[in-house]
């Protein structure tokens, strides 16, 4: 039972760049999300979803997009990066009644 | 709105000696609250969960938190720490509002076990 895998697990763009990072989740699991970790700032939320086709917007969205063409895939894509986008990133996914998420091992992402 | 408070930003113990983080929340409705754990270069792993029913839960580590509705906080505690417990350890509150689990976290605490 893989869980939550998320890919890749490293990446250095160019500013200006774009790309798309892939969480993919085996557990059947309705809602999924997107978060960034920075130092001394806790998790924030990007985007979440919670459905398949479904998207909404969460704390910082800026700068993002997301899909979720496939009820076990959640992308999240960044059009033109930005050396603010440096973090890590990480994907949740949990299901309706039973509170807790299960994380992804994070994509470490840096911006020149 | 819902907000989690960590005091600490890290907790050096020495190994064997009892621990306290301190978590703190605040929200208009009932919640949900828990801990995560994240040990370096590795995602959050769900640590213990308060969801109703008993004020006091416990992880299969030894590590245990009280709900205290009228402090509004949710400290986690261990009585005897080891060197693999260092980690850092965020808190968590989620809303009952809603069609979906909102979850607010803590800005963390690093737990560091000195030998």
């Amino acid at each position: 039972n893989a869980g939550v895998t998320q890919t890749p697990k490293f990446r250095v763009l160019k500013t200006g760049q774009s790309m798309t990072l892939l969480c993919a989740q085996d557990m059947n699991h309705e809602y999924m999300y997107w978060y960034r970790q920075d130092p001394g700032m806790g998790l924030r939320l990007i985007h979440y979803s919670v459905g398949e086709g479904t998207t909404a917007k969460g704390e910082v969205p800026d700068g993002y997009n997301v899909s979720r063409l496939k009820k076990q895939n959640f992308l999240l894509g960044l059009e033109s990066a930005a050396p603010s986008q440096t973090s890590v990133y990480f994907c949740a996914s949990s299901s309706a009644g039973n509170y807790g998420y299960t994380f992804g091992s994070g994509t470490r992402l840096t911006v020149v | 709105a819902q907000s989690v408070t960590q005091l600490d930003s890290q907790v050096p113990v020495f190994e064997e000696a009892p621990v306290e983080l301190r978590c703190n929340y605040s929200s208009s409705v009932s919640v949900y609250l828990f801990w995560y754990v994240q040990y370096p270069n590795q995602g959050l792993q769900l640590l213990l969960k308060y969801l109703s029913g008993s004020t006091l839960v416990e992880s299969i580590n030894g590590f245990e938190a009280e709900f205290n509705k009228s402090q509004t906080s949710f400290h986690l505690r261990k009585p005897s720490v080891h060197i693999s417990d260092t980690a850092e350890y965020f808190c968590a509150v989620s809303d009952l509002a809603g069609g979906y689990q909102k979850v607010t976290f803590g800005t963390g605490t690093k737990l560091q076990v000195i030998p």
